[in-house]
């Protein structure tokens, strides 16, 4: 079956560091891949979305490329503020209706 | 944008009551999910609703049920809400295709006590 694996949280950096949360997948197809973003007290929002091996999705900063030879969304951003603190959804669509998330990645982000 | 509303942020019911979540689209999709979202387990599927009239179980459906009688509106029913139910709920919908991401509401708190 398919199945999402996040890098275990909490992930804590000062403000302007280089942000990477590892994301890898196993599917049975060519599936789509998404990062959402929960904020405290919110529901998720997709981030980016990224349909076919190479194509690199990207929105507010963050940045990531379907890997198909590594099977990897890792998920970038090149200077984090205080304002990305929250937890990060890797996820795949794969056929069907349903999506497969990962079990999220809380990031901090201090002064 | 689209749009998914859930009609409560807050909610503390007590062992035993029936509960009902409702949920409300406004971009006609087809396909609406419930997901229960608890520390350390991410988000888990109750339930999804492909079609009016139609559903499908999730990964954990037990203790739960679905109603969708209009495109728009997907209901998740408690029947007897029990205390390891106190969790967050999150309604989602999406349009067909592979491609199309999940939209999700701001998610219901529910404790049961």
């Amino acid at each position: 079956g398919n199945s999402v694996t996040q890098m275990e949280g909490p992930v804590t950096l000062s403000e302007e560091a280089f942000l990477t949360i590892n994301c890898t997948y196993t599917a049975t197809g060519y599936p789509s891949l998404f990062w959402y973003v929960q904020y405290p007290g919110e529901g998720l929002q997709l981030l980016l979305k990224a349909t076919k091996a190479d194509d690199k999705g990207s929105n507010k900063g963050f940045e990531a490329t379907y890997r198909k030879e590594t099977t990897s969304f890792h998920l970038e951003k090149g200077s984090v503020q205080v304002s990305d603190s929250a937890v990060y959804f890797c996820a795949l669509s794969d056929r069907g209706n349903k999506l497969t998330f990962g079990t999220g990645t809380q990031l901090k982000v201090e002064l | 944008d689209v749009k998914v509303t859930q009609s409560s942020r807050y909610l503390v019911k007590r062992t035993g009551e029936k509960v009902f979540l409702e949920c409300v689209q406004d971009m006609d999709h087809e396909n609406m999910f419930w997901y229960r979202q608890d520390p350390g387990l991410g988000l888990r599927l109750i339930y999804f609703s492909y079609d009016v009239k139609m559903k499908e179980k999730g990964d954990i459906p037990e203790g739960y049920s679905v109603s969708r009688e209009k495109k728009e509106r997907f209901s998740l029913i408690l029947e007897s809400a029990s205390t390891n139910q106190t969790s967050m709920y999150l309604c989602a919908s999406r349009a067909p295709g592979n491609n199309s991401p999940l939209h999700f509401g701001n998610g219901t708190r529910l404790t049961v006590t």
